[in-house]
């Protein structure tokens, strides 16, 4: 079944404390994208990937990093997360212009 | 901002009604898309359409772009409950996958 996998799905940490949250595509996509979804502001987008090794800025990268290794997986980076980056965080994979979601993680930190 | 924002916010029906949603936006675009979200969930695409189209269809769904107008509208016919979700307009102002959402229109069909 073609998907978009990320982990963990729920998160609860402490202002400071690294995390990563992993993305994952079977559908062997070039393109992949990191959104994170706020009450009132809707999707923004932190950052792209166009093939591996090729990523850039979104509008709200402050904050994140990302790695493409491989070109399955995506993952988001919080180097020392805050408080204000609590948030529902989407991946996507993207082919012919087509946005495929995953199913989000939620991110708490306090 | 190269947001798009969606009108009405919140739009609540009866079932069987149809649904119209409106989506306008600011700068030129390659392509228009609409999503569907069910609460916390991912998104799912709906449509897209070019900006050389002004009408695509598929099932229950028309959408319609105008571009002149820099407005797009989507159209769920024959509602039913099980459309009850958010739908999300999407702008790609230069074809490179970089898409820009607005805030949504929250629909809840009543059985």
């Amino acid at each position: 079944e073609a998907q978009v996998t990320q982990n963990p799905r729920y998160l609860i940490t402490v202002t400071g404390k690294k995390l990563t949250v992993t993305c994952s595509q079977n559908m062997n996509h070039e393109y992949m994208s990191w959104y994170r979804q706020d009450p009132g502001l809707g999707l923004r987008q932190i950052y792209y990937s166009m093939n591996v090794e090729v990523t850039d800025k979104g509008d709200v990268p402050e904050g994140y990093k990302v790695s493409r290794k491989e070109k399955r997986n995506f993952p988001l980076i919080l180097e020392s997360p805050s408080p204000n980056q609590t948030s529902l965080y989407f991946c996507a994979s993207i082919r012919q212009g087509k946005q495929y979601f995953g199913p989000g993680t939620r991110l708490t930190v306090t | 901002s190269q947001q798009g924002e969606e009108d009405p916010q919140a739009l609540s029906i009866q079932e069987g009604e149809n649904a119209t949603m409106n989506c306008s936006y600011k700068t030129s675009i390659n392509n228009l898309q609409w999503y569907r979200q069910n609460s916390g969930r991912g998104l799912v695409h709906l449509i897209l359409i070019r900006s050389n189209e002004r009408e695509k269809h598929s099932g229950r769904l028309r959408v319609t772009l105008d571009t002149s107008k820099k407005s797009s509208s989507l159209l769920i016919t024959a509602s039913r409950a099980a459309d009850t979700a958010s739908y999300f307009c999407a702008t790609d102002p230069t074809g490179a996958n970089n898409l820009f959402f607005g805030t949504g229109t929250r629909l809840t069909v009543i059985p």
